[in-house]
């Protein structure tokens, strides 16, 4: 258990309609990373938030959008759904920003499946 | 910009032997960590080593060790004593240091599967 938490971990939507994927990171981890895996595009960032503001962004189309809470939970909006949005969406969450100390891995949750038929 | 190739799409090893996983970076930035993860069928990614640029010795957990070879700018997965479990997707990702404007985000290879053969 990584200790990241997503909800829901399977969706099937129809095209054209919205849905939110919720991630509740680990217990201290300031930094959420959005990501999308399919079939063809491979791992893809989407956006980062740290402590609550937007800190990066990825290929993250303009019909989708993410915030991070105060209690730093964050949440991906997903609208005007298309067939090409099926996908397997990770957050993951981070102590820091940077990659050169062991202590700051990016531990992932369990995934969110979205089918879009 | 960074850079993560790992060129083996597809490997296979019998049961009980050890494998390597071969992963290549590119990076301008002198502090980065790379890690690699495993992803089963099931879908979730399971964070398996680190190794620090700066880091002396080969990073090791376990059956997974980690080959650093920074003048090459390779980072090999070696994982010994292969057990059916470890069929699984394996990805290398590179997360850059404390530089201005680094976001730490991961940056990933396209992955290789390996199957495990009884």
């Amino acid at each position: 258990d990584s200790g990241v938490t997503q909800t829901p971990k399977h969706l099937i939507t129809a095209t054209g309609q919205r849905v939110t994927l919720r991630c509740s990171p680990r217990s201290g981890d300031l930094s959420v990373y959005w990501y999308q895996q399919s079939l063809d595009q491979g791992l893809q960032f989407l956006i980062q938030y740290y402590n609550g503001e937007e800190r990066a962004k990825g290929n993250i189309l303009e019909r989708f959008s993410a915030q991070q809470f105060p209690d730093l939970h964050s949440e991906l909006n997903l609208s005007s759904l298309e067939l090409g949005d099926s996908a397997l969406y990770f957050c993951a969450s981070s102590v820091a920003l940077s990659g050169d100390s062991s202590g700051n891995t990016i531990y992932f949750g369990e995934g969110s499946w979205l089918t879009v038929v | 910009a960074q850079k993560i190739t790992q060129t083996q799409p597809g490997m296979f090893v019998q049961e009980k032997e050890a494998v390597t996983l071969d992963c290549t970076y590119d990076t301008s930035d002198p502090s980065y960590g790379l890690f690699w993860y495993k992803q089963p069928s099931s879908g979730e990614m399971i964070f398996l080593i680190y190794q620090g640029s700066y880091d002396q010795q080969n990073a090791t957990e376990g059956r997974y060790s980690l080959n650093f070879q920074k003048a090459r700018k390779s980072a090999n997965l070696v994982i010994s004593a292969s057990q059916l479990g470890d069929s699984a997707m394996y990805f290398c990702a590179m997360r850059e240091g404390r530089g201005s404007g680094n976001t730490g985000k991961l940056i990933f290879g396209q992955g290789t599967t390996l199957q495990v053969k009884p």
